[in-house]
């Protein structure tokens, strides 16, 4: 199994530009979710989605669109980049919302100039 | 969710063990302490989690008091490469979302 994977590793945008972070996991999860990470700061939840078809809002989600059109992918999508969204951003999964122990992806980095 | 305080750093010998502390005292009895670590730049790795009775795996051990009120995550013989960020989290185990709530976290420097 590879796991959690998300893409870009790395991601540079403008202002106003919009863009989707990928993420996949192939251990056939219901729980998915979407973290983002600021220097010195703890994880917050952006939003999260307990099956497919499911979605619901976490912490910060203003800024930020997902949809689950499958088990497999829970993309994040930014519709218009603003510098506040400069942030390091995890996606997780895990077999469903009771679930013990979450597993995390590597990350995308993302730059807003 | 029960908020967590935890110290923003601490320092351990390679060898020794490392004792994490961690206050929740507003925990409800539905609640489990959970405990994840994020290693530089990588994703956060869950290590172990408790609701009343210490538990222990291949990793760690977890120390939770009689009242529930803290908790203390053991390394038991620490590591260079046990240097990172370690998350106390306190969350219901049947919490309509599932999520996880992140604090700041404890930064642990493992020295030879």
């Amino acid at each position: 199994n590879a796991g959690v994977t998300q893409t870009p590793k790395f991601q540079v945008l403008k202002t106003g530009q919009s863009m989707t972070l990928q993420c996949a996991q192939d251990m056939n999860h219901e729980y998915m979710s979407w973290y983002r990470q600021d220097p010195g700061m703890g994880l917050r939840l952006i939003h999260y989605s307990v099956g497919a078809g499911i979605t619901d809002q976490g912490e910060v989600p203003n800024g930020y669109n997902v949809s689950r059109s499958t088990t497999e992918d829970f993309p994040l999508r930014l519709l218009s980049a603003a510098p506040s969204q400069t942030s390091v951003y995890f996606c997780a999964s895990s077999p469903d919302r009771v679930a013990y122990e979450q597993y995390f992806g590597p990350g995308t980095r993302l730059t807003v100039t | 969710d029960a908020k967590t305080t935890q110290p923003p750093s601490m320092d351990c010998a390679e060898g020794r063990a490392a004792n994490l502390p961690c206050n929740h005292s507003t925990i409800s009895g539905n609640e489990y302490v959970y405990w994840y670590r994020q290693i530089h730049s990588q994703g956060p790795q869950y290590i172990i989690h408790g609701l009343k009775n210490n538990e222990t795996n291949e990793m760690a051990s977890l120390i939770i008091t009689e009242d529930r009120k803290s908790s203390t995550l053991i390394l038991p013989h620490a590591t260079l490469r046990d240097t990172a960020v370690y998350y106390c989290i306190v969350r219901p185990a049947y919490n309509q979302g599932g999520k996880l709530i992140f604090g700041q976290g404890t930064e642990l420097s493992v020295k030879p």
